[in-house]
């Protein structure tokens, strides 16, 4: 199992630019997250999906957009890139089988935004 | 509004002493509590839970401790070891809440010296 992948690694912007931040899961978990993880503010969720054709936002949603069309993939795109969505993001999956519902994080993508 | 909040930014302790990082919170539903560790340039990896039916759950060097009451958790690591060197993030999430939607403290980045 590859478990949960992420592309690119590294991505560089510029202000207004439009990009698609890539997420899979081989785990056919049902529950798929993106959060991204800002100095001092820990990680905060943007958008999750409880399964294909189902999202929702999280605590910081602006600026983003979420589909989940099969189980395994769950795409971020960033419709007008700003300054401020320079972060590190992390994509993670979990499954309701597991009582506590921990998740598996990807290795994430480092955005910056000029 | 941090409903998880980790106040530590960073603990530096000495090999084979015991580090204790905290954590509180300030919604009284959750019901699972969950710390991850995370190494620089990789996401964060499931470390241990805690029901919040119980007051401590242990697993090898690590322990968790629930004091409900009030309304705080730590996690605490027995004997320290140099791979122990990580940012330490506590989440929580209630039991009717799907799965994905965990809150993230701040993180709190464990130093340990040989």
């Amino acid at each position: 199992n590859a478990g949960v992948t992420q592309t690119p690694k590294f991505q560089v912007l510029k202000t207004g630019q439009s990009m698609t931040l890539q997420c899979a899961q081989d785990m056919n978990h049902e529950y798929m997250s993106w959060y991204r993880q800002d100095p001092g503010m820990g990680l905060r969720l943007i958008h999750y999906s409880v399964g294909a054709g189902i999202t929702d936002q999280g605590e910081v949603p602006n600026g983003y957009n979420v589909s989940r069309s099969t189980t395994e993939d769950f795409p971020l795109r960033l419709l007008s890139a700003a300054p401020s969505q320079t972060s590190v993001y992390f994509c993670a999956s979990s499954t309701g089988y597991r009582v506590f519902g921990e998740q598996f994080f990807g290795p994430g993508t480092r955005l910056t935004v000029l | 509004d941090q409903q998880v909040k980790q106040n530590s930014p960073s603990l530096s302790v000495q090999e084979g002493r015991i580090s204790i990082l905290n954590c509180d919170y300030t919604n009284s539903m959750f019901d699972y509590f969950l710390w991850y560790k995370k190494y620089p340039a990789e996401g964060p990896t499931f470390l241990i839970s805690i029901s919040s039916i119980k007051d401590k759950n242990e697993d090898g060097r690590f322990t968790v401790f629930l004091n409900k009451s009030a309304k705080h958790l730590s996690l605490h690591i027995v004997p320290s070891q140099p791979g122990d060197s990580a940012v330490y993030f506590c989440a929580a999430r209630r039991f009717e809440v799907q799965g994905g939607k965990l809150i993230f403290g701040q993180g709190t980045e464990l130093s340990v010296k040989p």
